[in-house]
């Protein structure tokens, strides 16, 4: 079945730097790619997703870049806040109606 | 729009006893997946309901159980709780149109002693 593999487990970084959170995935019939961030006594909250028709996507300060090749897909924050600061969670899915298969989770931490 | 809520928010047993937790979609969705949220063990996927019938389940052992009511709410059952069952219980739903896209409820945090 999927595998997918997250890094770095955790990350620091001052405010205003970029983070950048890396996924790998073993299926390569996935398509759908979601990023969630969780906060303390929260569930996950969708940020933004990418399916393989895709190499890129941008929201804001958000972006997601998919290597279908090397399976493989990454979160880039940049001008990181403070409210930046949670747990953050990749995924991959056939689409459709598959569930969800989530990577271990960064726990992301932005220094004021 | 009213997100995916949960109920309750946390719940203790004894080993042995039985859960159930609730789950009411966002409105219009058909679809409602459970994952567990265990410390150390990020969220796996428990059972996925559509349309009132039970699509797919994980690798959990059949005590897990549940249902989907005709107004598209879930129940979540966990019989002869164990120890290790203790851990967040998410709720998801997706619509029919989106049905990859999953947006998660607030838990049920269950802590079995």
């Amino acid at each position: 079945g999927e595998n997918v593999e997250q890094h770095p487990s955790t990350l620091s970084v001052q405010e205003g730097d970029s983070a950048v959170i890396k996924c790998t995935y073993s299926d390569s019939a996935s398509n759908y790619f979601p990023w969630y961030k969780q906060e303390l006594g929260k569930g996950p909250q969708l940020i933004i997703d990418i399916r393989s028709n895709v190499g890129e996507k941008k929201d804001q300060r958000i972006a997601v870049t998919l290597n279908k090749t090397a399976k493989h897909f990454s979160l880039h924050i940049t001008e990181t806040q403070p409210e930046d600061s949670a747990v953050y969670f990749c995924a991959a899915s056939r689409g459709g109606s598959e569930k969800l298969v989530f990577g271990k989770g960064t726990k992301l931490t932005v220094n004021p | 729009e009213a997100g995916v809520t949960q109920s309750p928010t946390h719940l203790i047993k004894t080993r042995g006893q039985q859960a159930t937790l609730r789950c009411s979609p966002i409105s219009g969705h058909t679809s409602v997946y459970w994952y567990q949220q265990a410390l150390g063990l990020g969220l796996q996927f428990l059972l996925w309901y559509d349309e009132g019938e039970e699509r797919n389940r994980g690798n959990f052992p059949p005590r897990f159980s549940g249902r989907q009511f005709p107004n598209y709410s879930s129940e979540l059952n966990v019989n002869a709780l164990e120890l290790e069952d203790s851990a967040l219980y998410l709720c998801a739903s997706s619509s029919s149109g989106e049905r990859e896209t999953q947006y998660f409820g607030p838990g049920t945090r269950l802590l079995v002693l």
